[in-house]
């Protein structure tokens, strides 16, 4: 059975602490990893999309990585307005992807 | 670009009463998926369809029905609601069913007294 597992659940950031969350992942046959921004109220806006170990992705503060069994998005100088869920999915092998339960980032001025 | 639209965005319904939960994307995109998001767990997979004319379940279909009405819209119906299925509702749609990202609507906020 496919798995997604993410880390921490919640992570408390002053403005300009720069840290990481964690997406660990089991999937029969990795077709890719995505990594999604969740704002309260809102769907999923789509980020990254990451397909084999070693790939990165940058946007603005953001990077995401990705290894044969994790990834990693690193926040790097955090604003308040990145402040969000950050949600990671994985799709296997039967095209369906597999959703984490998330890590919300709240970024304190 | 309105991109992927849902609606009702909330909605309240009594223990077996029905109702059809709306969506349509102007994304010419061929996949179209319904999930389901409850606290603390990921999102999970209801439905989807591949392309138009085709659906499938996904990981939790029981008490729902889909329909693909055209290429644009995909619509899910609960026959007979539970309060089991109080939840907030996402439809998404993709160019294609691999390896492409997949984009959210706002979602419908269910409750099921």
């Amino acid at each position: 059975e496919d798995q997604v597992t993410q880390s921490p659940e919640a992570l408390r950031l002053q403005e300009g602490e720069s840290s990481s969350l964690n997406c660990s992942y089991t999937v029969s046959g990795l077709r890719g990893l995505f990594w999604y921004r969740q704002d309260p109220g809102k769907g999923p806006e789509f980020l990254f999309t990451l397909y084999s170990a070693g790939e990165e992705k940058e946007k603005e503060r953001l990077k995401a990585t990705l290894t044969k069994k994790e990834s990693f998005l690193h926040i790097t100088a955090p604003k308040p307005e990145d402040s969000a869920t950050y949600l990671c999915a994985v799709q296997a092998r039967d095209y369906k992807l597999s959703f984490g339960a998330g890590t919300t980032v709240t970024v304190r001025a | 670009n309105a991109g992927v639209t849902q609606t009702p965005k909330f909605q309240v319904l009594k223990t077996g009463q029905s109702m059809t939960l709306q969506c349509a994307q102007d994304m010419n995109h061929n996949s179209m998926y319904w999930y389901r998001q409850d606290p603390g767990m990921g999102l999970r997979l209801i439905y989807y369809s591949a392309s138009e004319g085709t659906t499938d379940k996904g990981e939790v279909p029981n008490g729902y029905n889909v329909s693909r009405l055209n290429k644009r819209e995909f619509s899910l119906r609960l026959e007979s609601a539970a309060p089991s299925q109080t939840s907030v509702y996402f439809c998404a749609s993709s160019e294609a069913q691999a390896y492409q990202p997949q984009h959210f609507g706002d979602g419908t906020r269910l409750s099921i007294l």
